[in-house]
């Protein structure tokens, strides 16, 4: 079974810094993009970062770039987020996503499956 | 940027038929994704590439995809299929992936 786990969250103060992981397990980690997507609280989904399969390929949202750092560990089958200068407004649930297609190199496709998310409050 | 318009909310009574547009400038060029997300849980897949169900998704579900709607159609509305729906794209002219603002189906 395909699962995607997610963890690393918590209170944080603005400014501060946190790192979220995702561990994936029952598919080959290394083959697949993989995605981070955030939901506020009551808000819509807001897509954050992906990576491709071996890390050539990384994208940013305009809100976090040069703020957060994708990043992945195919040896061990995990996924990361490294969230700095953090602010009031990243307050959000954090998903961790698959791209399913195999391989995908320039861009990603859709994401399937999804973690269950991390929570990620940012206040003083 | 680019900018995908859902509409906030959509009612339907169990057993007819709901459809959720996607509005976008040439959207009908991209491909579109929906998901599905029910209060409190992860979003799941319905629909990829405008129209293909993933596995385990019941054929009540279909996507269209022209000009500039996209269009996620539910048939024989259950009161199960209540939850948020969004759509998502990727735009290559800005490398960012885009979800719609996400539409709140209610079964009556």
């Amino acid at each position: 079974e395909v699962q995607l786990v997610e963890s690393g969250g918590g209170l944080v103060k603005p400014g501060g810094s946190l790192r979220l992981s995702c561990a994936a397990s029952g598919f080959t980690f290394s083959s697949y993009s993989m995605n981070w997507v955030r939901q506020a609280p009551g808000k819509g989904l807001e897509w954050v970062s992906s990576i491709s399969s071996s890390s050539s390929y990384i994208y940013y949202a305009d809100s976090v770039k040069g703020r957060f750092t994708i990043s992945r560990d195919n040896a061990k089958n995990s996924l990361y987020l490294q969230m700095n200068s953090l602010r009031a407004e990243d307050t959000a649930v954090y998903y961790c996503a698959r791209d399913p297609v195999v391989g995908a190199a320039a861009g990603p496709n859709w994401f399937d499956p999804w973690g269950q998310g991390t929570l990620v409050t940012v206040s003083s | 940027s680019y900018v995908l318009t859902q509409p906030p909310s959509v009612s339907v009574a169990p057993g007819k038929t709901a459809r959720i547009t996607c509005g976008g400038n040439n959207i009908g060029s991209k491909s579109v994704h929906w998901y599905q997300q029910k209060p409190g849980q992860a979003p799941v897949l319905v629909i990829y590439y405008d129209s293909d169900r993933p596995s385990g998704i019941p054929e009540r579900f279909s996507g269209s995809n022209s000009g500039n709607t996209a269009t996620l159609t539910i048939s024989r509305v259950e009161a199960g299929d209540e939850a948020d729906y969004y759509c998502q794209v990727w735009d290559s002219s800005s490398d960012r992936v885009v979800f719609g603002g996400g539409t709140k189906l209610t079964v009556l």
